[in-house]
Formats: C-alpha cells, structure tokens, sequence
C-alpha cells in the first residue's frame, strides 16, 4: 500500500496567516492522493484529492494542494487562515484497497 | 443522504468485557472499512468488506477482533475479551463501488480500564 508521512505534527497560527502542511508520500504505482480534515467532535471530511491531470488541486473552503512528483509531495496550503480552521489535518494515500494516513497536523488557529 | 453513522460514540469498559461496535454506511455503498486511531499514533486500516465478504482483513491485531457485515449492510466490530491496548477511536468508512473516495463516521471512542 502507499505510504504518506507528514511533519510538524503541532502548528499554531494566527488569523490571517497562510498554512503550509507537508505530505511526502511513498511510491505505489498509481498515485491516489487525499487531505482529510477532523474539525472538533466532527467526523472527518474530505478536502481534496488528486488522482490525475492538473497538480494544483483546489478544494473546499480555500484549502488547496499542490502534487510535486519528483518531490514524492502533497502539500496542503491556505493563504489566509481564519479561526474556523482549528482542526486535525490528514494526508492520505490510497492503495491496495485501503487509504494510508500520516500522522495528522493539530492546527491551532488564534484569534 | 444520510452519512455513515456509528454506535455507540463512546465506550467504556474493563478489560476482559466485550464490546460490540456498530456501523450503518451509506445507502448504496458495497465498500465498508474499518480503521483505528491509538492515541498518538496514525489511522490504522484493519479490514475492508465490499457487500458481505470480508475482501481483506489483514489489518486486524489479533483474533480478539471479529468483523460482521451480515446482508452487506450495515457491520460490527467485536473486541472479545478487550484488553488496555485496545483504547482508541474506530472508524468506520464506506465508498462506491467504483469509487476511491471513502466517506466517514463520526467514530466510536473505546476505552478499556
């Protein structure tokens, strides 16, 4: 199966700085390629997937990513973040019939 | 449509009980997969089912751990007996047939004392 790793497990940030989350990912053949979000006491959600075509993916509420193949990366960015983003961020890969999470960010966003 | 839905949210137990989890997926979906977060660590696939057969349970820790999808609905998860290490979040996760895209539950947060 494909294998994701992240970094920086803990970022806190303040209103209306940008977000950069990193995701590196294990070569698997074809690339299948999520970030997840856990806001608090909710389940989590998909915010975008790469499957194929254009590397710069858009999702919801103005996250984006960014596939980079000879980097093996996925990085999540948001320009301008607000204090609704607080949440548990995943980078997922999928392969042989299962999604491969990394370890999460805990983003903490201040007011 | 309705999402995947879990029961219960939490759980606390002693060790050597038994726990039954419980997932409903979303109408339609032959895909249903179980996942574990420990804390601290990362989302842990254990077993995947498309309709009623178990297609892949690899992941399972052991044989304490029995999976269910009775008429490819809805599945349980059994812990017998729980131990400690048992502890943690299950989540349950469906998708479409042809479809990678996996849809989750709010999961179950078990605790064994």
């Amino acid at each position: 199966a494909q294998s994701v790793s992240q970094h920086n497990h803990h970022v806190i940030l303040s209103e209306a700085a940008s977000l950069e989350l990193g995701c590196n990912y294990s070569y698997g053949g074809t690339v299948n390629l999520f970030w997840y979000v856990q806001y608090p006491g909710q389940h989590l959600q998909l915010l975008l997937k790469y499957f194929s075509g254009d590397p710069l993916v858009k999702g919801i509420k103005g996250f984006e990513a960014e596939f980079i193949k000879s980097k093996f990366s996925f990085n999540l960015r948001k320009p301008s973040v607000q204090w609704s983003d607080t949440a548990e961020y995943f980078c997922a890969g999928y392969g042989n019939n299962r999604l491969a999470f990394g370890k999460g960010n805990q983003v903490v966003v201040i007011p | 449509e309705a999402g995947v839905t879990q029961f219960p949210s939490h759980s606390v137990i002693e060790k050597g009980q038994t726990v039954t989890l419980r997932c409903d997926p979303i109408s339609g979906h032959d895909n249903l997969y179980w996942y574990r977060r420990v804390m601290g660590k990362e989302i842990k696939f254990l077993l995947h089912f498309v309709k009623e057969s178990k297609q892949d349970e690899s992941g399972m820790p052991n044989n304490r751990f029995l999976a269910e999808r009775t008429g490819g609905t809805y599945s349980t998860l059994k812990v017998q007996p729980a131990e400690l290490e048992d502890s943690g979040v299950y989540f349950c996760a469906s998708s479409r047939a042809d479809r990678y895209e996996q849809f989750f539950g709010p999961g179950t947060r078990l605790t064994v004392l």
